[in-house]
């Protein structure tokens, strides 16, 4: 069985700074991959970066990047120079790749952006 | 650029009441999914469709039944709601659901506000 767990109920942070939002994982599988999610208050889901578990880098996307530490089993969300619109819940999720499986949630972390 | 679209996006029920959540998406993609977000749960998966003509249970599939109607439908019904039910329903879809193959991301829709009493 998978599991997420994200540990920051809710973060804070100064526009124009960088945060960083925490994801660890456990899983059984020898490959996988971490997807992050933004969900406004809109109420959409909104992908934003992945990571495969064999990926020799670490993932960039515009201001986000991704902090994968394989061997501590962490896969934490960086977002640089923060705007207000980041402001949001941030869902971090998983996938195994041994048969037919399913994504696993994390139950989220809530940013707020400060002027 | 419709993508995943789910309707109505709001309801109230009646303990007992039946209803259908729609879903439909335009990118071609095989598999779907139907997901429940409960405050301080994250999403829980209710049921999935792989491909066309296949659908399985998935974390918390009591209560609920789903019918891929075709690639571009997948629906999910309530036969008597429950209050236990009020949540918000996100359907998703993503290219592939394959052994040995998962960097798809999945797509959302903007998800149905569900509310039993």
């Amino acid at each position: 069985a998978q599991k997420i767990t994200q540990t920051q109920p809710g973060m804070f942070v100064q526009e124009k700074e960088a945060v960083t939002l925490d994801c660890t994982y456990d899983t059984s599988d020898p490959s996988y991959g971490l997807f992050w999610y933004k969900q406004p208050s809109s109420g959409e889901m909104i992908f934003l970066i992945y990571q495969g578990s064999y990926d020799q880098q670490n993932a960039t996307e515009g201001r986000y990047s991704l902090n994968f530490q394989k061997a501590r089993k962490s896969a934490n969300l960086v977002i640089s120079a923060s705007q207000l619109g980041d402001s949001a819940m941030y869902f971090c999720a998983m996938r195994g790749f041994t048969g037919f499986q399913k994504l696993v949630f994390g139950t989220g972390t809530r940013l707020l952006v400060s002027p | 650029n419709a993508g995943v679209t789910q309707t109505p996006k709001f309801q109230v029920l009646k303990t007992g009441q039946s209803m259908t959540l729609q879903c439909a998406q335009d990118m071609n993609h095989n598999s779907m999914y139907w997901y429940r977000q409960d405050p301080g749960m994250g999403l829980r998966l209710i049921y999935y469709s792989a491909s066309e003509g296949t659908t399985d249970k998935g974390e918390v599939p009591n209560g609920y039944n789903v019918s891929r109607l075709n690639k571009r439908e997948f629906s999910l019904r309530l036969e008597s709601a429950a209050p236990s039910q009020t949540s918000v329903y996100f359907c998703a879809s993503s290219e592939a659901l394959q052994a040995g193959v998962g960097n798809q991301p999945q797509h959302f829709g903007d998800g149905t506000r569900l509310s039993i009493l």
